[in-house]
Order: structure tokens, then sequence, then C-alpha cells
């Protein structure tokens, strides 16, 4: 089983400021990696998918990048509606996905 | 509009079985695989089951393996999974998503399963 780690935990910053979130993979999943965004009371919703290809709908502030084993979530000029839990997401090997434990994003 | 309506949650007895329904409108159900994930009080997802757009082939989350059963019956456009067995660590949110070459999107707004003795 790929095991997916992402760090920090809870990350504060401030409205208008940029937010970076890191998920780490224990092994190699090339560029098959998601990011989904998760708010208090309702379901996660796909952000990124391909590591940088935004889903649609999906505003431009959120990018994604990264390949292998390492990936981050820029989000930048953060919105109030931006808080919210974020989840990183491997699928290179079909269909035993994992996930990472979550960030939450927290405004300071 | 994409929509994924879960039901069937509740309570579940320990070593009892529930039965949750996906009901799924707004896209062509049969040519997407289908798939469940939940979510634990206050925990992250945890990938559950899958099935593929014909539903001939199922795959499990070690977990639940041997004691949960995916299905889905593409007349109706409903994706079912057959909780047998449960457990305590079965408690959670259950969410239905439509699976595309990996990713999963959209989801639904999730059904709540809480075994009890």
């Amino acid at each position: 089983e790929i095991l997916m780690t992402q760090s920090p935990a809870t990350l504060s910053v401030s409205p208008g400021e940029t937010a970076t979130l890191s998920c780490r993979a224990s092994q190699s999943v090339s560029s098959s990696l998601a990011w989904y965004q998760q708010k208090p009371g309702q379901a996660p919703s796909l952000l990124i998918y391909g590591a940088s290809t935004r889903a649609t709908g999906i505003p431009a502030r959120f990018s994604g990048s990264g390949s292998g084993t390492e990936f981050t979530l820029t989000i930048s000029s953060l919105q109030s509606e931006d808080f919210a839990v974020y989840y990183c997401q491997q699928y290179n090997i079909w269909p035993q996905y994992t996930f990472g434990q979550g960030t939450k994003l927290e405004i300071k | 509009e994409v929509q994924l309506l879960e039901s069937g949650g509740g309570l579940g007895q320990l070593g009892g079985s529930l039965r949750l329904s996906c009901a799924a409108s707004g896209f062509t159900f049969k040519n997407y695989a289908m798939t469940w994930v939940r979510q634990a009080p206050g925990k992250g997802l945890d990938w559950v089951s899958l099935v593929t757009n014909a539903g001939d082939s199922t795959y499990y989350a070690d977990s639940v393996k041997g004691r949960f059963t995916i299905s889905r019956d593409n007349s109706k456009n409903t994706l079912y999974l057959q909780m047998n067995s449960l457990r305590d660590e079965d408690t959670a949110v259950y969410y239905c998503a439509k699976e595309y070459y990996g990713r999963f999107d959209p989801w639904g707004q999730g059904t709540l399963v809480t075994v009890s003795s």
C-alpha cells in the first residue's frame, strides 16, 4: 500500500496571503495525484488531478505541482471560502487508492 | 447537473448488516466506474470499494474484504454497498463517487452509519 503523508497537519494563514500544502508518497506515484477540498459538514470536492490540472470551475488561485513522491498545493490570495481541510489522493495503482490524512487550513 | 444521493445509513448492530444505496442522475451511469469512500468521525478519508462500469469487476480495501459487497444496477442508475458483519470501526459517513481515471468527481452528500452493540 502506498502511504500518503501530508504536512503540516494544520496551517494558519491570513486572508490574502498564500498557503502552501505538501503531500509525500511512500513510493513514486508519477503524476497520479489528486487534491480535494472538504468544508465542514460537506462532502469532499475535486480540486486538482494529474498533479497539476485544475478540475472544472476551480479558480486559478489553486495550483498543483510535483511528480514522483513530492507534491504541493498552492493557494494564492486566500479567500474566506478557501479555509477548509485538504486531502491528497494517489491513484497510480488502480484501484488501490490511498489518501493523505489531511491538512486543515485555518484563518490566522 | 450530475447528482449522487446516498441512502440507507443509520444504526447498525454489531455483527449485523446494512445496505447502502446511491442514486445517480445527470450522467450516463453505465459508462463509469463507481466507488465508495468512508470517513470516520473527525478522521480522514478511506477508500472502501470500486465496481467497474459494467459491474463485472469489484475491488475492496483489505479492511472490508469478505464483509462488504459492492454492486450496481445500471437499469436503475443505482450503486449499492451491502455491509455485513459490522464492526465498531465501520462507523463512518459513507460517500459514493463517480470514478474517472482514478479521480473521484463528484461525491454524494454522504450517509452516516453508526455501529452499536
